[in-house]
This record gives structure tokens, C-alpha cells and sequence, in this order.
């Protein structure tokens, strides 16, 4: 069984539409991520969040809002999808340790979202 | 404003030979750098580091330097095997400020490795 799952994998959608992309793990991390990949723009950061109560926006969080409704549970939320947001979409996670910069990140399989 | 950027985004070499993949960085809080290699329909997985402190780190057959004085660092697969062909992402995390405990992607290079 997969360790960071998301669902759904695919999702088709028309402009204005509410979507959520959830995403679990069962790595019992601490940190998870949401991220975006564009054509010639690598990943970009959405949200993340270093536990269950902290949330924190990153790079490009306009239009988008997340949930984080247990360790295990970090969901996405478009309020109003617009064609622009077509994209896929990879949840992550990540170990939390005093001091330590940084803790490798594992991804799951990803959501291609169409906005049309 | 990209802070870290991968110029190349395709490179095809052979079997057996030497791939070279370059990424450099704009943000000088980056401490530690990564390299994430990403097949189709799954996500990126993490392939090799290196800490701003080294200037070289050595996995198997991967390989990644860092020139900080540049803000440029590469990653050599020797040799290379069809199975390597993906796209691999640069990756860079700071030691504070904004970029702290945070990824920045370069954009990717796509790599083919031919028979």
C-alpha cells in the first residue's frame, strides 16, 4: 500500500466549480505539502503545514485554501475553479526534527485536475 | 522570479555514457540542495543531496556537485541507463528567512537515455 495517497487521481471539472483533492499518509509525518507542476515551471508550493495546527501559505496560495483535519489528513480545496488552475497537483510529507532543516520529502502519485 | 533554475529542459544522451545536469540558484539563504527524479504518473522521489558545506556527494552511480561561489551545482549519472530516463527537478532549502524548511523546484530537464 502506497504511503501518501491521493484521490482523486483525475478529476475533470467546469469553471466556478467547488473541487477538493484530499490527500492521506500513513508515514506518521508531522509536515504536509501541497504542491502544483506546471509545463516549464517545475513544482510550486501551495500550502503546507508543520502540524495539525499550523497552517502556512506558500509560493502560490491565491484561489486555493486547505484543511488539515488530523496528523494523517491534508486536503485542498479550489472555492471557484478557474481554467488557469488546470494543473497537476502532488500532496507530500515530511518528518519534523529539532534542528534539522531539512527531512526528505515523499510524494504521492498526484491529482490531474482540467478546469474547463 | 525563479530562484532556482534548471536552463536545459531536455537532454538525450546514450547508453552508457556520461548525462550532465545543470541547476543553478539565485537566493543565497539556500543551505542544502537536493536532486528528485519523476517518472510518468508518479510523484518525484528523491534521488541524492548535498549540504552547502560539501562540494561533492556521491550516491552509486549519481553524483552531484556544488560550486557555491558560482551558485551552480550539476548532477552526473555514470553510466547511464535507459531506466534513468525521467525528469529530474532541482531542488533548494534555506537555513532561515523565507526559504527555511521550505522546497524551491528548478523546472525540470527532461532525460532520455537510448538503447
Amino acid at each position: 500500500d502506497a504511503d501518501v495517497t491521493q484521490t482523486p487521481r483525475n478529476r475533470i471539472t467546469k469553471t466556478g466549480k467547488r473541487i477538493m483533492l484530499e490527500c492521506s499518509q500513513t508515514k506518521g509525518h508531522d509536515r504536509m505539502y501541497w504542491y502544483r507542476q506546471d509545463p516549464g515551471l517545475g513544482l510550486r508550493l501551495i500550502y503546507y503545514s508543520f502540524d495539525v495546527k499550523d497552517i502556512n501559505k506558500g509560493e502560490i496560495s491565491d484561489g486555493y485554501s486547505v484543511s488539515r483535519q488530523a496528523q494523517a489528513k491534508f486536503s485542498l480545496s479550489l472555492e471557484s475553479a478557474i481554467p488557469n488552475q488546470t494543473a497537476l497537483y502532488f500532496c507530500a510529507t515530511s518528518e519534523s526534527e529539532m534542528g534539522q532543516t531539512y527531512n526528505e520529502q515523499f510524494f504521492g502519485p498526484g491529482t490531474r485536475l482540467t478546469v474547463l | 522570479d525563479q530562484q532556482v533554475k534548471q536552463n536545459s529542459p531536455s537532454l538525450s544522451v546514450q547508453e552508457g555514457r556520461i548525462s550532465i545536469l545543470n541547476c543553478d540558484y539565485t537566493n543565497s539563504m539556500f543551505d542544502y540542495f537536493l536532486w528528485y527524479k519523476k517518472y510518468p504518473a508518479e510523484g518525484p522521489t528523491f534521488l541524492i543531496s548535498i549540504s552547502s558545506i560539501k562540494d561533492k556527494n556521491e550516491d552509486g552511480r549519481f553524483t552531484v556537485f556544488l560550486n557555491k561561489s558560482a551558485k551552480h551545482l550539476s548532477l552526473h549519472i555514470v553510466p547511464s541507463q535507459p531506466g534513468d530516463s525521467a525528469v529530474y527537478f532541482c531542488a533548494a532549502i534555506g537555513a532561515g528567512g523565507t526559504s527555511y524548511g521550505k522546497l524551491t523546484f528548478g523546472q525540470g530537464t527532461i532525460l532520455t537515455v537510448h538503447p
